[in-house]
């Protein structure tokens, strides 16, 4: 199976800095990642898709690149809503694999 | 608007056995691949299984192959999970997922999520 592995597990940053998460993946998935933000008591929502396409109703602020296995998801300026927890996924082969997480936090 | 509500949800023994459903609303429901994906507690997200938009092909993580069942009808927009000889290893809020477009595996939009316990 591919392994992904997200960096930092932790990022504490201020509203208004800029984020910059990562997710290695063990072998190539070309294009097939995407990314979900998960906040407290609710569930995941896609926020990426194949690597940088925006999901339906999310901001411009949230970018997305890589292909491969080195992709970045970057927010240029952290809203308050934006403090959660990111987890990469795989869809190139079966089964399918999500990293580990990381965490944004309030500095 | 996409609606994913879970139900089925409890608390079980080991050995025991739960059925999960997940009654879809606001997509052509037979269009769409469903997936079935569980968070242990305070844990990350583990892919469960998964079934295509007519119910003919399925994937299971290696983790349940042989202990649970996914299946669908389409007839009542429903997903369904079937848990047999469960473990407490299982104990985890298991969430439904509809697929993106004609992809199986981009989750477009989650349900609110049931949570399983397995525990004597």
């Amino acid at each position: 199976e591919i392994v992904l592995t997200q960096s930092p597990a932790t990022l504490s940053l201020s509203p208004g800095e800029r984020a910059t998460l990562s997710c290695r993946a063990s072998q190539s998935v070309s294009s097939f990642l995407a990314w979900y933000q998960q906040k407290p008591g609710q569930a995941p929502r896609l926020v990426i898709y194949d690597a940088s396409n925006r999901a339906t109703g999310i901001p411009a602020r949230f970018s997305a690149s890589g292909s491969g296995t080195d992709f970045t998801l970057t927010i240029s300026s952290l809203e308050p809503e934006d403090f959660a927890v990111y987890y990469c996924q795989h869809r190139s082969i079966w089964p399918l694999t999500f990293g580990g997480g990381t965490k944004v936090e309030i500095k | 608007e996409v609606q994913l509500p879970e139900s089925g949800g409890g608390l079980v023994q080991p050995g025991g056995s739960l059925r999960l459903s997940c009654a879809a609303s606001g997509f052509t429901f037979s269009s769409h691949a469903m997936t079935w994906v569980r968070q242990a507690p305070g844990k990350g997200l583990e892919w469960v299984s998964s079934i295509s938009g007519s119910g003919g092909s399925t994937q299971y993580a290696d983790s349940v192959k042989g202990r649970f069942t996914i299946s669908r009808d389409n007839s009542k927009n429903a997903l369904y999970l079937q848990m047999n000889s469960l473990r407490a290893e299982d104990t985890a809020i298991y969430y439904c997922a509809k697929g993106y477009s004609s992809t199986w595996g981009t989750l477009e939009y989650w349900g609110q999520g049931t949570l399983v316990t397995v525990s004597s």
